[in-house]
C-alpha cells in the first residue's frame, strides 16, 4: 500500500481556510484517496474521498492533481470544533480491504 | 444516520485474562474490521472479515486474537490471554462491500486497560 506523508501538526484561527496536503508517491491505479477526522477518544469519521481532480461535499473539498501523487484537503472557515487529527489514507481493494492509517495531522484551531 | 455500536465502552482486566469486545455493525453491511489505537499513537489495522472468514490480517493479529460473527449481528474480537501492551482503544468498522471507493463506518471504540 502507498505510504502517505502529511504534516504532523498545523495551527489555524477560527474563520480561516485550512489546507492540509498529503503526499502518496507510490499510489496505484486502483487506489482511492480518503480523509478521516478523529476527535480524542472517538473513532475516525469519514470526511471525503476522491480518485482524481476535485471533489466537494458539505464539509470539505479534496484536490487531487493529475499525477495523483498528492492530495489536499481544504476545510473552509474552520471553527474551534474542527480541532482534531486528520488522516490521509490510500485505500486499496484487497478483497477486504486493508486500510493503513498514517500518523495524521493534528489541527489546532484557535479563537 | 446508521451507526456502528460497540460494547463495553470501557473494560479493565488483569493480565492473562480473556476479554471479548463486541461490535454491532451497520445492519446491511457485509465487511467488518477491527483496529486498535494505543494511547497517543496512530490507528492500526488488525483484521478484516467477510462471509465468516478472515479476509486480511496484520502482523499484530497473532494467535492471541480471534474474531467471530455471532447471533447474526454481533462481531466479536477475543483476546485470549491479555498482555499489558494490549491496552488500547479498539475500534470496529463496517462497510457494505469491500471496494476501495467505499466509506468505512467506525464505532465509538472500547477502551481496554490491562493491569
Amino acid at each position: 500500500l502507498a505510504k502517505t506523508t502529511q504534516p504532523i501538526s498545523m495551527d489555524s484561527y477560527e474563520g480561516q481556510e485550512v489546507n492540509i496536503t498529503c503526499s502518496h508517491n507510490n499510489i496505484a491505479t486502483n487506489d482511492y484517496i480518503t480523509w478521516y477526522q478523529q476527535f480524542p477518544s472517538q473513532g475516525p469519521r469519514f470526511i471525503i474521498q476522491g480518485y482524481k481532480t476535485k471533489v466537494t461535499n458539505e464539509v470539505a473539498s479534496l484536490f487531487i492533481p493529475a499525477d495523483r501523487k498528492s492530495s489536499t484537503l481544504s476545510l473552509p472557515r474552520v471553527s474551534l470544533s474542527d480541532t482534531a487529527v486528520y488522516y490521509c489514507l490510500v485505500v486499496r481493494n484487497t478483497g477486504g480491504f486493508k486500510t493503513i492509517f498514517g500518523a495524521g495531522t493534528r489541527l489546532f484551531v484557535k479563537a | 444516520e446508521p451507526e456502528v455500536t460497540q460494547t463495553p465502552s470501557h473494560q479493565v482486566t488483569q493480565m492473562g485474562q480473556e476479554v471479548i469486545l463486541r461490535c454491532v455493525p451497520i445492519s446491511n453491511h457485509l465487511y467488518f474490521y477491527w483496529y486498535r489505537q494505543i494511547l497517543g499513537q496512530k490507528v492500526e489495522f488488525l483484521v478484516s472479515f467477510y462471509n465468516n472468514e478472515i479476509s486480511e490480517k496484520s502482523e499484530i493479529f497473532d494467535d492471541q486474537f480471534s474474531v467471530e460473527r455471532t447471533d447474526g449481528s454481533t462481531f466479536t474480537l477475543k483476546i485470549r490471554s491479555t498482555k499489558l501492551e494490549d491496552s488500547a482503544m479498539y475500534f470496529c468498522a463496517s462497510t457494505l462491500t469491500g471496494t476501495s471507493e467505499e466509506t468505512q463506518y467506525f464505532g465509538p471504540g472500547t477502551r481496554l486497560l490491562v493491569l
